[in-house]
């Protein structure tokens, strides 16, 4: 079966730190991954999706940035974090079939407080 | 670009059914219309998914009438534990399917 890990839980950073949250997908090739971010009662936000190793769709631009070295590996990374940054940030895959009906499946999410 | 549209809050009480509709008027012939379920601190999980007519599973039931323009979720006879956020998503044509752009969603309490 497949799995979708992500990490850390949480994470407190101060402003201007550097920041990698990582993501690995297990028991399927060929996904494409996602990254999305929730502000605290808002709803989510896709920033960043991969539908292959070193294809990367920007939706958002801001100072994050994405990387897929792995075929089931996707990094979340900034250089400097911004106040405005903090929210809980979700990794979620969904198959690379031709069919529109795939799911997506999302992992536990990483709370960041930039402070 | 697909959008949907939904109530922002709905509340209902213990054992009552509850009818969440999403409108998704640019909804593309080849999209299906899907379900999430989101808990606090939780990524969301999938419900139910449906291309048109009715589907129903263990969990709910979704109505797509005709024109696929919208849909609708509903949950028989909620408990306390159905309190969350309820997303519907489609498809986005310019991203070919691979740009997933959910919604505000819709937060349903129930109250005892």
């Amino acid at each position: 079966s497949q799995t979708i890990h992500q990490w850390p839980a949480t994470l407190v950073q101060p402003v201007g730190s550097p920041l990698s949250l990582e993501c690995t997908v297990e028991g399927t090739s060929n996904p494409n991954l996602y990254w999305y971010r929730q502000a605290a009662g808002r709803g989510l936000q896709l920033l960043f999706y991969s539908v292959g190793i070193g294809q990367i769709s920007s939706e958002v631009p801001q100072n994050l940035s994405a990387s897929r070295p792995q075929d089931r590996q996707f990094i979340l990374s900034s250089k400097k974090l911004l106040l405005s940054d903090s929210g809980f940030y979700l990794c979620a895959w969904r198959g690379s079939g031709l069919g529109f009906n795939e799911k997506l499946f999302f992992g536990s999410g990483t709370q960041l407080s930039v402070l | 670009l697909a959008k949907t549209t939904q109530p922002i809050s709905m509340d209902s009480y213990e054992g009552q059914e509850v009818n969440i509709t999403c409108s998704h008027n640019n909804i593309a012939t080849n999209d299906y219309i899907t379900w999430y379920q989101q808990f606090p601190s939780q990524g969301p999980r999938f419900i139910i998914q449906g291309y048109k007519t009715k589907v129903t599973n263990e969990v709910a039931s979704l109505f797509i009438p005709a024109d696929r323009k919208s849909s609708t979720l509903s949950l028989p006879r909620v408990s306390l534990s159905d309190t969350a956020v309820y997303y519907c998503l489609v498809g986005d044509m310019a991203g070919g399917y691979n740009k997933l752009i959910f919604g505000a969603g819709t937060r349903l309490a129930v109250h005892p």
